[in-house]
């Protein structure tokens, strides 16, 4: 059965740094492109970045391009996030996904498995 | 503000069906794939069509996808209390490279 699982979610005060993991497991890790997707309190979803199989290819949403990294280690089945210059708009629950039948990030056919998201909390 | 437009609520009551519409533009609804999700807020979304149309195995025939120019719908047939929750529209932007999403939409079963 495939499963993510998130971490590292907490509470950071403004302009502090946090990094996620998410650890895979049920299917061969390095096939895939992989998504961290989030969504704040009160709002619907919104797209961070995405990195495809080996890491090659990354993108970012412009809110966070400068700031966030999106890295992966096939070998230990892991994805991360590493977010600098965290704002008070960072705050959400992040999610990371699945591509469902691509390597790429960019494969539009949809996001097959999510897991249950950390959440992260930036305030004073 | 969403670069997809869904409504911000639907409701029927059960046993009915309802339409849940996704407004995008040239640059991703037109252009790619659309898939749907279903989330309770604060729980993983669920895939519930992919590829626009298709459906994961083992997920009911009551869910259906179309698709036509900027706009894409997602049909629930047979509503039941458990279809309650938010529904979102996802697909990939060719302008902005990156995924975009609608704003999701509540569904209230009567």
């Amino acid at each position: 059965e495939m499963q993510l699982v998130e971490s590292g979610g907490g509470l950071v005060q403004p302009g502090r740094s946090l990094r996620l993991s998410c650890e895979a497991s049920g299917f061969t890790f390095d096939d895939y492109g992989m998504q961290w997707v989030r969504r704040a309190p009160g709002k619907g979803l919104e797209w961070v970045s995405g990195i495809g199989w080996n890491g090659g290819s990354r993108g970012y949403a412009d809110s966070v391009k400068g700031r966030f990294t999106i890295s992966r280690d096939n070998a230990n089945n892991q994805l991360y996030l590493e977010m600098n210059s965290l704002r008070p708009e960072d705050t959400a629950l992040y999610h990371c996904a699945k591509v469902l039948d691509s390597g790429s990030y960019w494969d539009s056919s949809g996001l097959d498995q999510w897991g249950p998201g950390t959440l992260v909390t930036v305030s004073s | 503000q969403s670069v997809l437009t869904q409504p911000p609520s639907v409701s029927a009551a059960p046993g009915q069906k309802v339409t849940i519409s996704c407004s995008g533009g040239s640059s991703n609804v037109a252009r790619n794939y659309v898939s749907w999700y279903r989330q309770v807020p604060g729980t993983a979304p669920k895939l519930l069509i992919y590829d626009t149309y298709k459906r994961p195995s083992g997920l009911p025939h009551r869910f259906s996808g179309s698709q036509s120019g900027t706009s894409a719908s997602l049909g629930i047939t047979g509503l039941q209390p458990g279809d309650e929750a938010e529904y979102f529209c996802g697909t990939w932007d060719s302008t902005l490279n990156g995924w975009v999403f609608g704003g999701g939409t509540k569904l209230t079963v009567l």
